[in-house]
């Protein structure tokens, strides 16, 4: 769906904690989602990434976890650090088509 | 450090100016992308160039004029832009290959565009 003038979701841990981030898409044909991760002034970098036929794919200290009952995905950061803190967005795709439609993102905020 | 570059980083312009952005990509792709972030909304869409050819303009105002001579170049080239034109302009890239490929969008670091 879209939104407008939205206040962006903070996620405040501390520093060793494990972080969660939660995601709902809205395309129950979309097979291909990523988690991007932006830093303040910086564009949006790849973290992971999981096709439709998984349900959990595991990458350096992150996990993300698809649910397509419920269009729902997560991101996993275990014994998150301060350098983690960002904006974390998910994106849906379908294959075969270029284009990505991106969520609101959720802003995670570690403290030392 | 990404393998997408844009220049200028940033940018401040007047309504009446008329600028360009550019994007540069040496990952080896065929698609290419145009992005507006603005402070409270989600990345919006603003175009889409597979194979060099304009697959998809979301809309954009014509004060927005897209350009991409070759694969691994995209411009956006701007003229009577208005304040609320005033965003952060992110150009990603990616290997679109149709079928049941994935894609993977790869960004640059952005123009952040201020529009006095």
């Amino acid at each position: 769906g879209e939104s407008v003038g939205l206040h962006l979701p903070t996620l405040s841990v501390q520093e060793g904690d494990n972080s969660i981030i939660n995601c709902a898409y809205s395309n129950s044909a979309s097979d291909y989602f990523i988690w991007y991760k932006q830093e303040s002034g910086k564009g949006p970098q790849f973290i992971i990434d999981i096709r439709s036929n998984m349900d959990k794919r595991q990458g350096q200290r992150v996990t993300v976890l698809l649910n397509k009952t419920v269009k729902h995905l997560s991101l996993q950061i275990a014994a998150t650090q301060p350098g983690d803190s960002a904006v974390y967005f998910c994106a849906e795709n379908k294959s075969g088509y270029s284009t990505l439609t991106f969520g609101k993102g959720t802003m995670l905020l570690v403290s030392p | 450090e990404t393998g997408v570059t844009q220049t200028p980083r940033h940018l401040v312009m007047g309504m009446t100016n008329k600028k360009s952005l550019k994007c540069e990509q040496h990952l080896g792709h065929n698609a290419m992308y145009w992005y507006k972030q603005s402070a409270k909304k989600p990345l919006e869409l603003m175009f889409v160039y597979n194979f060099k050819e304009q697959t998809e303009n979301n809309s954009v105002p014509s004060r927005f004029s897209p350009e991409c001579p070759n694969s691994s170049h995209l411009f956006l080239h701007l003229h009577t832009l208005q304040p609320e034109d005033s965003a952060l302009y992110l150009c990603a890239s990616s290997l679109n290959l149709g079928g049941l490929s994935y894609n993977e969008q790869f960004f640059g670091p952005g123009t952040r565009l201020t529009v006095l």
